[in-house]
């Protein structure tokens, strides 16, 4: 069985900050992991997957995050927030069929 | 545009009604899932379909069904509704493999 756990159903920045949002899985097999981002009325989109290449990840409009397979966490983060990344962010794991966090909502405040 | 289609966007019926909810794939993706979006239970795996064939299972009540077409476009059917069925209804589709799943942009449904 496979899970994961968002922690922090809601994170407030200031537009400038650092953008920490934290994933961490559980997975019976070397797992799959996605980082998505929905913004209000809309689908998800895909930010960053990582597919055991490389552990650092990096994904669309400045995000990445980093595989630590021994805290096994796939935490998300963005040196400098945006106004337009307010919008909420959900981390899944993926082993035949994905399997979503409660997602996180990043408020930017200026 | 991620290439999935969904219609219809928005959805207002009665309890009791019977609706069905409607999914086209990016081209060339032989996988379909469905997932439920409601506010008190996030984001809910429902049902998964490959080329067809159900795949695999996830919080799906039995007055839902689903079903893929030879044409790869999919089709919920949600009968006897309830109030609490009221959510946003996301078609996501994939490539071959446990990889990226691409959103449709929902189907929103309502139920008074």
């Amino acid at each position: 069985a496979q899970s994961v756990t968002q922690l922090g159903s809601h994170v407030s920045v200031s537009e400038g900050a650092l953008v920490l949002l934290r994933c961490n899985y559980s997975s019976s097999v070397p797992p799959y992991l996605f980082w998505y981002v929905q913004y209000p009325n809309q689908g998800l989109q895909l930010l960053l997957k990582y597919t055991s290449a490389a552990t650092l990840v990096k994904g669309i409009n400045g995000f990445e995050a980093e595989f630590k397979k021994s805290e096994t966490s796939f935490h998300l983060t963005k040196p400098s927030a945006h106004m337009s990344d307010a919008a909420e962010y959900f981390c899944a794991v993926s082993g035949g069929k994905s399997t979503f966090g409660d997602g996180t909502t990043l408020t930017v405040k200026p | 545009d991620s290439g999935v289609t969904q219609t219809p966007k928005h959805l207002i019926t009665a309890t009791g009604q019977r609706v069905t909810l409607r999914c086209s794939p990016r081209s060339g993706d032989l996988s379909v899932y469905w997932y439920q979006q409601s506010l008190d239970q996030g984001l809910q795996f429902l049902i998964q379909y490959y080329n067809g064939e159900e795949r695999a299972k996830g919080n799906i009540l039995e007055r839902f069904s689903a079903q893929q077409f030879p044409d790869l476009h999919s089709e919920l059917n949600l009968s006897s509704l309830e109030l609490g069925d009221s959510a946003l209804y996301f078609c996501a589709s994939s490539a071959r493999g446990p990889g990226e799943l691409f959103f449709g942009e929902g189907s929103r449904l309502t139920v008074l």
